[in-house]
């Protein structure tokens, strides 16, 4: 069954230091998200794309975040200088076109110190 | 952004209860979604819901599209150990957006 897989699954790094998560979406799917979840709370919705280009964003997704689409199959999100409350899971998502329903990656645990 | 109010919070029950969770919105969307999710893992769908009011079954699952598209609710019937977990509800008016409830952790005593 094809799924969404994410790298790394864990990743600890210093506060300010730059990070980047992968996502390799499904293959035909079109529509491409990321989310977040601080520990005990509820998923948070970050940014959804859309051909080559941000279709929304939340205002957690500010400018010290950027995704990008560096080819065909990746999906990155970059947090440019991270701060402690940055620490979350990060989840991708991808969505075929004309369906409703996301398919989550297991995550990206994101640790800073 | 819209706000997804989703209760209750947590339950404990009893293997082979039934369980029932609800979500309601004050915005109106044209997709209700359920998922569960498991330790350290991603959200994984158990229902999609598409059309005021619809209802819609999964095995032991059942939701509903409320009538007015602002609620839906998850009915688990006859629960067994592995129910276990967080359930959450998700909204979606757009292509673009998938708004979560805050999750309903559920516990099974054996």
């Amino acid at each position: 069954e094809p799924e969404v897989t994410q790298t790394p699954s864990h990743q600890v790094t210093q506060m300010g230091q730059e990070v980047i998560l992968r996502c390799v979406p499904i293959s035909n799917h079109l529509y491409f998200y990321w989310y977040r979840q601080i520990l005990g709370q509820k998923v948070e919705f970050l940014v959804s794309f859309y051909n080559n280009e941000i279709s929304e964003k939340s205002e957690i997704f500010d400018d010290q975040f950027s995704v990008e689409r560096p080819d065909g199959s990746n999906f990155t999100l970059k947090i440019r200088s991270t701060k402690l409350e940055d620490s979350a899971m990060y989840f991708c998502a991808s969505r075929g076109q004309g369906g409703g329903e996301l398919f989550f990656g297991e995550g990206s645990r994101l640790t800073v110190l | 952004g819209q706000q997804l109010n989703q209760s209750p919070q947590s339950m404990f029950i009893q293997e082979g209860e039934d369980v029932s969770m609800n979500c309601t919105s004050s915005s109106i969307f044209n997709t209700w979604l359920w998922y569960k999710q498991d330790p350290g893992e991603g959200p994984v769908l158990l229902i999609a819901l598409y059309k005021a009011g619809e209802l819609t079954s999964n095995g032991r699952l059942t939701a509903q599209f409320g009538i007015t598209r602002k609620d839906s609710f998850l009915n688990i019937s006859a629960s067994i150990p592995s129910d276990v977990g967080i359930y959450f509800c998700a909204g979606q008016l757009n292509d673009y957006k998938l708004s979560f409830g805050a999750g309903t952790t559920v516990t099974v005593r054996a």
